[in-house]
């Protein structure tokens, strides 16, 4: 199996700030990574697929770049609304697996 | 509009057998990956299988084969998970999650709760 290791496991961050998540596969899974959004009572939310595509819908400030075992999610410009959990997960094989998650606290 | 609703929550006793729901529409359901995805209280998010409706491929985690079965019926474009002898470990909130583009989940079901609790 693919391990996934997201760093850090927590982080305090101020409305307007630009924070980074680093998300680390065990193995080269290419492009094949996906971040996810999740907040208290919700479920999941894609926010960037292949790594770097933003999805539908999703804000101009959330960017993600990487390949083969590092990448990363940058949030530029905090909003409110984007304290949550964050995950990251490679589709590159099954069992798809997912990092431990970020909680982004005020 | 893909939508993915699953059905309610669940309260079991250990050793009992369950089979949780996850209705699909707005979309060609032979089209997509079906997976499942596990959440412990307070915990992350865990991926336990996916299923292929189109031939019922279907590939599990290390961590739950043999433990769970996912299926799903093309007619009524609903896919399932299903437990024979439930244990108290397997308490958390289920969520059924369709892949798009790139493999990756891109809609998701609300969450089924299953308590299991003597």
């Amino acid at each position: 199996d693919i391990q996934m290791t997201q760093s850090p496991s927590s982080l305090s961050a101020s409305v307007g700030d630009r924070v980074t998540i680093t998300c680390r596969a065990s193995q080269s899974v290419s492009s094949s990574l996906n971040w996810y959004q999740q907040k208290e009572g919700k479920a999941p939310k894609l926010l960037i697929y292949a790594a770097s595509s933003l999805q539908s819908g999703v804000p101009s400030r959330f960017s993600g770049s990487g390949s083969a075992t590092d990448f990363t999610l940058t949030i530029s410009g905090l909003q409110p609304e984007d304290f949550a959990t964050y995950y990251c997960q490679q589709s590159y094989s099954t069992p798809r697996t997912f990092g431990q998650g970020t909680k982004l606290e005020i | 509009e893909v939508q993915l609703v699953q059905s309610g929550a669940e309260v079991k006793k250990p050793g009992e057998s369950l089979k949780i729901s996850c209705k699909t529409s707005g979309y060609t359901f032979t089209n997509n990956w079906i997976a499942w995805v596990r959440q412990m209280p307070g915990k992350g998010l865990e991926w336990m299988g996916i299923i292929y409706p189109y031939d019922s491929d279907t590939r599990y985690s290390p961590s739950v084969q043999g433990q769970v079965t996912i299926s799903a019926d093309k007619s009524i474009s609903t896919a399932y998970l299903q437990w024979n002898s439930l244990q108290a470990s397997d308490s958390a909130m289920y969520y059924c999650v369709r892949e798009g583009r790139a493999s990756a989940g891109d809609y998701w079901g609300q969450g089924t709760l299953v308590t299991v609790s003597s």
